[in-house]
């Protein structure tokens, strides 16, 4: 298996603009994370989707995030309007099951940078 | 909040046995112990976990203490690929949370 596909690796975009990210989880992986990471707040659990659902996005930082996960094999965040305080890495990850088997497979993530 | 507190930095040489260690304050019966790992530039890796027994897969062996308030994760024999930073959590069976610290970044020298 190819593992948790991310695209694009980096993104250099200006403040204002539509920045969207993409993710292909491990085919038969259940559940998906995206997470972000900063030097300041480390990594943070921004949205989980269980079975295509989203199930928690208390982590989305505010309107400005959107998630999306229209199959079992794709899902996006999209940032509009972006700012430069958004710029950090952003990891998407997968697992199979819920709950106490946390076996999460990370993406290579996307650094995102926001002038 | 992270849930755990590791040391900031270790250093381990080459060929020999890392011991990382690991509080778990506010550790519940229920909650599992975790060890991801991270290399520069790339995504967290998983490498082990455990509920009460000491476990051990290709990877590490991982030492939880009686009371489960702490663990130890050992990379028997630590080679320069090892260098990373190493996040150690705690999470319940029921819960689909994972919250990483800042982790210990060990450095593996020659």
């Amino acid at each position: 298996d190819a593992g948790v596909i991310q695209s694009p690796r980096h993104e250099v975009t200006e403040m204002g603009q539509e920045v969207t990210l993409r993710c292909k989880p491990i085919s038969g992986h259940n559940s998906l994370f995206w997470y972000r990471q900063t030097m300041m707040r480390g990594l943070e659990l921004l949205i989980y989707f269980n079975n295509n659902v989203p199930i928690d996005d208390s982590g989305m930082p505010e309107d400005r995030f959107s998630a999306k996960m229209p199959n079992a094999s794709f899902s996006t965040l999209k940032i509009q309007p972006s700012e430069p305080r958004d710029s950090a890495v952003y990891f998407c990850a997968s697992s199979l099951g819920t709950g106490g088997r946390k076996k999460l497979f990370f993406g290579s993530g996307t650094q995102l940078s926001v002038l | 909040d992270a849930k755990t507190t590791q040391p900031t930095s270790m250093d381990c040489a080459e060929g020999r046995a890392a011991n990382l260690p690991c509080n778990h304050s506010t550790i519940s019966g229920n909650e599992y112990v975790y060890w991801y790992r991270q290399i520069h530039s790339q995504g967290p890796q998983y490498i082990i976990h455990g509920l009460k027994n000491n476990e051990t897969n290709e990877m590490a062996s991982l030492i939880i203490t009686e009371d489960r308030k702490s663990s130890t994760l050992i990379l028997p024999h630590a080679t320069l690929r090892d260098t990373a930073v190493y996040y150690c959590t705690d999470s319940g069976a029921g819960s689909y949370q994972l919250t990483f610290g800042k982790g210990t970044k060990l450095s593996v020298i020659p």
